[in-house]
């Protein structure tokens, strides 16, 4: 089944203890992205990386880093998580453009609370 | 900067009326339109878009015309579902090269038997 997957579902964590959220994809897409969701303001990128090793930031990357060392994962790592952190974060595929209009594909997303 | 600007919520309405979302957009180009859906402890799925004006979109009863003139992108669905109660994202996305959607603020649909 084509799909977006990410771990963990549900986090629970303290200020300033460094955790990963992990994505995967298995469509083979070249394009990821990272996003959060908070409630009033929609969903805002947070990374996206259009291919292998290729990475960029998006409209609120402060506080979060990313990699992509394979074409299927793509994870966002909190080096030192703050409150202002909690949020629903969602990932997202898209295979290389053909023209305008491609679809995305989202993961279940992750909750992340910090305390 | 592009923007999506989308009526608040909730809308409430009984099972079979007739449901209307506004979506107006900010653009600097040409930009694709799109409304996702997410239900509850979901993630976020298309449910339809069209990329140039005039084009209308359609999936699941659900239709939305892209209008150049007026900027809108407005949901609409003859006769909704208790099933159909969920939040819905207006977004777009412009002609830039990577894939990065723009997306309002969401309307959550509530909807009664």
């Amino acid at each position: 089944e084509a799909q977006v997957t990410q771990n963990p579902r549900y986090l629970i964590t303290v200020t300033g203890k460094k955790l990963t959220v992990t994505c995967s994809q298995n469509m083979n897409h070249e394009y990821m992205s990272w996003y959060r969701q908070d409630p009033g303001l929609g969903l805002r990128q947070i990374y996206y990386s259009m291919n292998v090793e290729v990475t960029d930031k998006g409209d609120v990357p402060e506080g979060y880093k990313v990699s992509r060392k394979e074409k299927r994962n793509f994870p966002l790592i909190l080096e030192s998580p703050s409150p202002n952190q909690t949020s629903l974060y969602f990932c997202a595929s898209t295979p290389k453009r053909t023209g305008v209009g491609e679809t995305q594909y989202f993961g279940p997303g992750t909750r992340l609370l910090v305390l | 900067g592009d923007s999506v600007t989308q009526m608040e919520g909730p809308v409430t309405l009984s099972e079979e009326a007739f449901l209307t979302i506004n979506c107006t957009y900010t653009a600097t180009g040409y930009p694709s339109l799109f409304w996702y859906v997410q239900y509850p402890g979901e993630g976020l799925q298309l449910l339809l878009k069209a990329t140039k004006a005039d084009d209308k979109g359609s999936n699941k009863g659900f239709e939305a015309t892209y209008r150049k003139e007026t900027t809108s992108f407005h949901l609409e669905k003859g006769s909704v579902q208790v099933s159909d109660s969920a939040v819905y994202f207006c977004a777009l996305s412009e002609d830039t090269g990577f894939q990065k959607l723009v997306f309002g603020t969401g309307t959550r649909l509530l909807v009664s038997p």
